[in-house]
């Protein structure tokens, strides 16, 4: 059973970099671990997935430890409009291998 | 602006009325799937359907049901309202049946509000 487990809240001022972490103890071999990020009011939106090691766009990096029991979500340089709340999300097999979305993180930045 | 369109923005209705949300999935994707999200609660699945079939089952209530037309839009229909059913209702979609690597693309919402 993969679940996953966030911080419920973050502050953070603006031009600094957030590091938002998840542990999934129970991660499938073959599962990719993915982020979305959601505005008051608006449906969610997919910002980056990885498996292992770094992933990197133009919005996020993903640092994914070897064991991929953990993944850290990386905002470069964040400002005001970053303020959302950050998912983390595995499968979730007893749902079918959906992806369940949980509490999520929320982030607040300040000026 | 992520492809799936959702209609209606806004429905207000009252305790023991039926409604009908209408979601158009991006093109080409075969999966729809519907969240409920309550104020100030995280997003609730409640189904999903694959290629006009019943793919996932979430904690949909029985007075709620969905279906995927051969055009692969869907529709939720929420029976018998209770002020409880408030809530922002979205559609997601996705290229295939899901799976950790199948990104669900969402849609705006519907905003329902039960009086």
């Amino acid at each position: 059973l993969a679940k996953t487990t966030q911080p419920i809240s973050m502050d953070s001022y603006e031009g600094q970099e957030v590091n938002i972490t998840c542990s999934h103890n129970n991660i499938a071999t073959n599962d990719y671990i993915t982020w979305y990020q959601q505005f008051p009011s608006q449906g969610p939106r997919f910002i980056i997935q990885g498996y292992k090691t770094k992933v990197t766009n133009e919005v996020a990096s993903l640092f994914i430890p070897a064991d991929r029991k953990s993944s850290t979500l990386s905002l470069p340089r964040v400002s005001l409009s970053d303020t959302a709340v950050y998912y983390c999300l595995v499968p979730i097999y007893n749902q079918g291998g959906k992806l369940i979305f949980g509490q999520g993180t929320e982030l607040s930045v300040k000026p | 602006d992520s492809g799936v369109t959702q209609t209606p923005k806004h429905l207000i209705t009252a305790t023991g009325q039926r409604v009908t949300l209408r979601c158009s999935p991006r093109s080409g994707d075969l999966s729809v799937y519907w969240y409920q999200q309550s104020l100030d609660q995280g997003l609730q699945f409640l189904i999903q359907y694959y290629n006009g079939e019943e793919r996932a089952k979430g904690n949909i209530l029985e007075r709620f049901s969905a279906q995927q037309f051969p055009d692969l839009h869907s529709e939720l229909n929420l029976s018998s309202l209770e002020l409880g059913d408030s809530a922002l209702y979205f559609c997601a979609s996705s290229e295939s049946s899901g799976g950790s690597t199948d990104t669900q693309y969402f849609g705006p919402g519907t905003r329902l509000t039960v009086l």
